[in-house]
């Protein structure tokens, strides 16, 4: 089952910060985050993994509550090269071996 | 230099023809993977592999087919049976650890328009 984005888009103006939720109904062994630009192949920023630590990658991090069978990313003093379509893609005891994409949120980062 | 590759960046086809997108990779990597995304849509899955010689079924297979004769190689075929194919396809592929997918890398898509 698909997981669920929130919001689907936000517009920060440079500097500020956000913060980007990906939930799923099932238990979860990993929660997989990627960043696509217009009309490029999604860029691979971060892992969470069951029982693992929050991952950073550059002001990007990440947290991983297995209770609540969430994610989320923590964008800090954002930059304009934060700009793009974030997505999650999770993945549970029924869909070993694959990832389950949520459906994406839009950042724009603004001067 | 490690990577994947797509060929062709465009594609465009008849209502009726079948096509063949090509993915290729040099990474050593165990899995391979093929997705359709829409415009502002996320992406679905469509077929996977993890070994060769044996692929299944994603979310949204009906109308395409692959096959894995090789390791590096994983080409997907949309057929005329796929109604609605226009579409950026996407590759992937990723090593797996034990019960875990680790990062897939993707490579940089096929944008196929039916005409």
């Amino acid at each position: 089952q698909q997981p669920v984005q929130s919001p689907q888009a936000v517009i920060l103006r440079e500097g500020e910060d956000a913060v980007i939720n990906c939930s799923s109904s099932k238990a979860l062994y990993s929660v997989h985050w990627y960043r696509q630009k217009h009309g490029e192949a999604p860029v691979f920023l971060m892992i969470l993994l069951k029982g693992g630590e929050q991952m950073r990658h550059e002001k990007i991090s990440a947290s991983f509550n297995e209770k609540k069978q969430q994610s989320s990313l923590y964008l800090t003093a954002s930059q304009l090269s934060y700009s793009g379509t974030y997505f999650c893609g999770t993945e549970d005891p029924d869909s070993s071996y694959k990832l389950i994409f949520g459906s994406g949120t839009r950042l724009l980062v603004r001067p | 230099d490690g990577g994947i590759t797509q060929s062709p960046k465009y594609l465009f086809r008849k209502e009726g023809q079948n096509v063949t997108l090509s993915c290729e990779q040099n990474l050593n990597h165990d899995a391979m993977y093929w997705y359709r995304q829409d415009p502002g849509q996320g992406l679905r899955l469509i077929y996977y592999s993890q070994i060769v010689n044996d692929f299944q079924k994603g979310d949204i297979a009906e109308g395409y087919s692959v096959s894995r004769e090789k390791k590096e190689s994983f080409p997907l075929t949309v057929t005329s049976a796929q109604k609605n194919p226009t579409a950026f396809y996407l590759c992937a592929s990723s090593i797996l650890r034990s019960r875990l997918t680790d990062t897939q890398y993707f490579g940089p898509g096929t944008r196929l328009t039916v005409l």
